[in-house]
């Protein structure tokens, strides 16, 4: 069965400061990879996600994330930090069903950037 | 959370009372989705549906029922709540089953406490 593992609970990073917030995964066949953003309050919003082809996703908000196959990862980054990027990030992955793909999310991580 | 709404926003019941959340969509999907979202497990599919009066189990499943009379509206139902049922529930949507270029979309979420 597909997974993925969020190792972080917490990431801090001051804003200006390059942000990564990481994510691996476990899967047969190709993965379909997903990041997902959730504000306070609200429910979760699509940031990007890997299909195939160039290993470096972008996304909205400025959001990137580099899909690594050697080790794995799917690592969501972001060259500088805003505070307005606080929030909770989920890492998804696709799995594989016939006629009952599903999206299985990670526990996430929480992203707390300081002015 | 464009064109999905869930009610009641929050709830507050007692165990042993039955509870049904309703989550309506004006985008005319055909896929819905209800996860429910605790701390350390991230978020897990509970029931979901891929079409009227097409549904199906999702992980946790076990003291939940669904019912979905039309395209828009898909309800969820305790019926016996127990206090491991309380959560913040999201519904979903999407036009395709989950897959390479499939997002899903998300209400604002239900926070239910059984006390």
């Amino acid at each position: 069965a597909q997974s993925v593992a969020q190792p972080e609970d917490q990431v801090n990073v001051a804003e200006g400061n390059p942000l990564t917030v990481k994510c691996t995964y476990s899967v047969s066949g190709n993965p379909y990879l997903f990041w997902y953003v959730q504000y306070p309050n609200r429910g979760l919003q699509f940031l990007l996600k890997y299909i195939t082809g160039d290993n470096l996703v972008k996304g909205s908000y400025g959001f990137e994330a580099e899909f690594n196959k050697s080790q794995t990862s799917f690592h969501l980054k972001k060259p500088s930090a805003l505070v307005s990027d606080s929030a909770l990030y989920f890492c998804a992955v696709v799995n594989y069903g016939g006629a009952t793909n599903k999206l299985i999310f990670g526990t996430g991580t929480l992203l707390a950037v300081q002015p | 959370d464009a064109g999905i709404t869930q009610s009641p926003r929050h709830k507050v019941t007692e165990t042993g009372t039955p509870v049904t959340l309703r989550c309506h969509q004006t985008e005319n999907h055909r896929y819905m989705y209800w996860y429910r979202q605790d701390p350390g497990h991230g978020l897990r599919l509970i029931h979901y549906s891929y079409g009227v009066k097409d549904t199906d189990k999702g992980e946790v499943s076990d003291g939940y029922s669904v019912s979905r009379s039309k395209t828009e509206d898909f309800l969820l139902t305790l019926e016996s709540a127990t206090s491991s049922q309380t959560s913040v529930y999201f519904c979903a949507i999407s036009e395709r089953l989950a897959g390479a270029d499939n997002e899903q979309f998300f209400g604002p979420g239900t926070r239910l406490t059984v006390l």
